[in-house]
């Protein structure tokens, strides 16, 4: 069965540290899609990064970045030099070929200044 | 500006009062799904639609019923409301199944008393 793993319930960092937070997932499907989205204090849902299975090339985005790893089946995502702003709870899914989305139960992250 | 908006933001209704959440995309896609997000289980699928008047049961639809009469509205409905339903309501629209991820609406916050 899917299932996202975020093991990481809250992380604490203070302000221009790096963090980065973990997500492991299952699947037997070869084709698969990996998401991250961000949820900050105003409540909405924000699209981060969208991955299929077959691309396994790490991605930057600014201070974002991407490790993509099937050997481990992880999808973690880098913040580098953190900033108040970025203080959410971060959400990591992954969508089969069916019709379902699997969300893990989120990273709730905390930027000191 | 594409979106999905979702109706009411905040709503408090009291137990058994049948209430109706509405959702409407305006960018023709196909997939909708309305999730709900409760602190510690992260987001839980409730219904989805493939497309008009093809609707489908997430992990959570029990107490709840949704319709497809068109495509851009997918609205949510609470016939008999209990406070075990009080939660953060999301809908979601995709261009289509699987890999394209979500846009999401900015949430409705339901308080059942």
């Amino acid at each position: 069965a899917q299932k996202v793993t975020q093991a990481q319930t809250e992380i604490s960092v203070v302000e221009k540290e790096d963090v980065t937070l973990d997500c492991v997932y299952e699947t037997r499907d070869t084709t698969y899609y990996l998401f991250w989205y961000k949820q900050p204090p105003s409540g909405e849902l924000v699209f981060l990064i969208r991955r299929n299975s077959f691309d396994e090339q790490n991605e930057i985005s600014g201070r974002y970045s991407w490790n993509f790893q099937k050997s481990t089946s992880s999808f973690n995502f880098t913040i580098t030099a953190s900033q108040v702003v970025d203080s959410a709870v971060y959400f990591c899914a992954l969508s089969d070929t069916g019709n379902q989305f699997y969300f893990g139960t989120g990273t709730s992250l905390t930027v000191i200044p | 500006e594409a979106q999905v908006t979702q109706n009411p933001r905040y709503l408090i209704t009291v137990t058994g009062k049948k209430l109706t959440v509405t959702c409407s995309q305006n960018m023709n896609h196909e997939y909708m799904s309305w999730y709900r997000q409760d602190p510690g289980l992260g987001l839980r699928q409730i219904y989805y639609s493939m497309n008009v008047e093809v609707t489908d049961k997430g992990d959570v639809p029990e107490g709840y019923k949704v319709s497809r009469k068109e495509k851009r509205n997918f609205p949510l409905i609470l016939e008999s409301p209990s406070p075990n339903q009080t939660s953060l309501y999301f809908c979601a629209s995709s261009l289509s199944r699987g890999g394209y991820g979500y846009t999401f609406g900015s949430g409705t916050r339901l308080t059942v008393v």
